[in-house]
C-alpha cells in the first residue's frame, strides 16, 4: 500500500492565480481530510469528505475555497485567486470506513504552497 | 469549542534522560486524544491514541481528565527519538471528523 500520495509536493503560484492540490487515499479508504498548516503554527482542519460529499466544511475560508471527493479520482483541493496569506503547507489524511480504532487517519506528505 | 495546548516549542534533553512533552486540552466533552510524531523529511505518522493503552517506542501518556492533560512520557530518551511531536484531540461521541492538533514541540535528544 503506497499510502496517502498527494501532488505537487511543491507548488508556486502568482497572485490571482488558482491553485488544485491533489490528494490520493490509501486503498479502501473512503474518508478524506484536508488540514493547513501556516508558517510557525500547527495543523488545522479545512474540511472533511467522503466520496461525492462533504461531510464537515467547518474549517474551509468562506470565499475561493473549495473541495471535492468525487466517485472516481483524487480528492481535489481547490484555491482560487490566490494571496499570499495562502502560502502554506496542506495536508491531506484518509482513513477506513471502519469505527473505533479502525478509525486513524493517515497523512500524506503535504503539498507546499508558495504564492508569489 | 475544542483547543490543543502544547506549552513548550522546543524541549532539549540528553540520551537517556526522562523526557516529558506536555499537552492539554480544552473540551466540554468527553475527548480522544492522540499523539502525532513526524521524523525529519518523513509524513506526521500516528504514535499512541489514549484509547489503545499501549506503549510505542518506549512512549506512554495517560489522559487526565481532572487536569485535562495528555503528557507524552519515556523514561530514556533515545537520539532517533528527536522530531516534532504533535498532540491532537477528536471531539468524543464520533467516530469519525477532525483533528484538532496543538502547535506542536520539537524533541531534540544530544548524543
Amino acid at each position: 500500500n503506497a499510502g496517502v500520495m498527494q501532488n505537487p509536493r511543491h507548488l508556486v503560484r502568482r497572485r490571482g492565480q488558482e491553485a488544485r492540490l491533489r490528494c490520493s487515499p490509501m486503498k479502501g479508504h473512503s474518508h478524506v481530510y484536508w488540514y493547513r498548516q501556516l508558517p510557525e503554527e500547527g495543523l488545522k482542519f479545512m474540511v472533511y469528505l467522503q466520496k461525492e460529499n462533504i461531510i464537515d466544511e467547518s474549517g474551509m475560508p468562506k470565499e475561493r475555497f473549495s473541495a471535492e471527493f468525487p466517485k472516481e479520482g483524487p480528492s481535489i483541493l481547490r484555491i482560487q485567486q490566490v494571496v499570499r496569506g495562502d502560502s502554506a503547507a496542506y495536508f491531506c489524511a484518509s482513513s477506513p470506513p471502519g469505527q473505533g480504532l479502525l478509525n486513524t487517519q493517515y497523512f500524506g506528505p503535504g503539498t507546499r504552497l508558495t504564492v508569489l | 469549542a475544542q483547543r490543543v495546548t502544547q506549552p513548550e516549542k522546543l524541549l532539549s534533553v540528553f540520551k537517556g534522560a526522562p523526557v516529558e512533552l506536555k499537552c492539554n486540552y480544552s473540551y466540554s466533552g468527553s475527548p480522544e486524544l492522540f499523539w502525532y510524531v513526524q521524523y525529519s523529511r518523513q509524513r506526521l505518522q500516528l504514535l499512541l491514541r489514549h484509547i489503545s493503552r499501549e506503549s510505542i517506542k518506549g512512549f506512554t501518556a495517560d489522559l487526565n481528565k481532572g487536569e485535562t492533560s495528555f503528557h507524552l512520557k519515556k523514561p530514556f530518551a533515545q537520539e532517533e527519538d528527536s522530531a516534532m511531536y504533535y498532540c491532537a484531540l477528536r471531539a468524543g461521541g464520533t467516530s469519525y471528523g477532525k483533528l484538532t492538533f496543538g502547535q506542536g514541540t520539537i524533541l531534540t535528544v544530544h548524543p
